[in-house]
């Protein structure tokens, strides 16, 4: 099936340093998403962008986070800065009209 | 938004047919029933989703009830490569935004 990717597979930074993840969607899907999960529990929604703008934010999608899309190729989300509490897995997804989903393997994020 | 209840785990053996409840006594008429899986440090896979007549694709049939109340995911003849968490979702969102709300889902063990 169609393939998102992820980039890269695990992160590793310093508290208050900003870090970048970024995922490569399926090429001709119009809707993206972000998802956070803590290992061992469920996946939570963080946002969802389409045609440029952020269409919804969950309360979990903070003042430091943000995304976007800047040459129509990587979608990315930025944490600026990093918190203890940010440590999960981010999964991207991307559909091509907002039905099914398609996700990509996660991004490690480990905050120290 | 409205919720799923989904058993913790469920067992089976190689080649079987499993039926996966889920239970959404609350849910609105307009809103679509998604079977998502996932197994550990992979990305959910979307597996197939219906809104009133019962659905059947590759990986799975979709049996929904007349009042929409619940809902059963049914494998035929599931191998190793089944074994995973099964999330039963509604989907929600305004229009084509989508957000999938994830629950704890079903363990589905497969033994050879």
């Amino acid at each position: 099936g169609p393939k998102v990717l992820q980039i890269p597979s695990h992160q590793i930074i310093d508290m208050g340093q900003m870090v970048t993840l970024n995922c490569d969607p399926v090429s001709n899907h119009l809707y993206f998403y972000w998802y956070k999960q803590i290992l061992g529990q469920q996946m939570e929604f963080l946002v969802n962008f389409y045609n440029g703008k952020v269409m919804e934010k969950s309360k979990l999608f903070k003042d430091q986070f943000s995304v976007e899309r800047p040459d129509g190729s990587y979608f990315t989300l930025k944490i600026q800065p990093t918190a203890l509490e940010d440590s999960a897995v981010y999964f991207c997804a991307s559909s091509l009209q907002g039905w099914e989903q398609y996700f990509g393997p996660g991004t490690r994020l480990t905050v120290l | 938004d409205a919720k799923t209840t989904q058993p913790d785990s469920m067992e089976s053996t190689e080649g079987e047919t499993v039926h996966l409840p889920c239970s959404h006594a609350t849910i609105s008429g307009n809103e679509y029933i998604y079977w998502y899986r996932q197994v550990p440090l992979q990305g959910p896979e979307y597996v197939t989703h219906g809104l009133q007549q019962n659905t059947t694709n590759s990986m799975a049939f979709l049996a929904i009830a007349s009042d929409r109340k619940s809902s059963t995911l049914i494998l035929p003849h599931v191998s190793l490569r089944d074994a995973a968490v099964y999330h039963c979702i509604l989907r929600v969102g305004a229009g084509n935004t989508g957000k999938l709300i994830f629950g704890l889902g079903t363990t589905l063990q497969v033994q050879p």
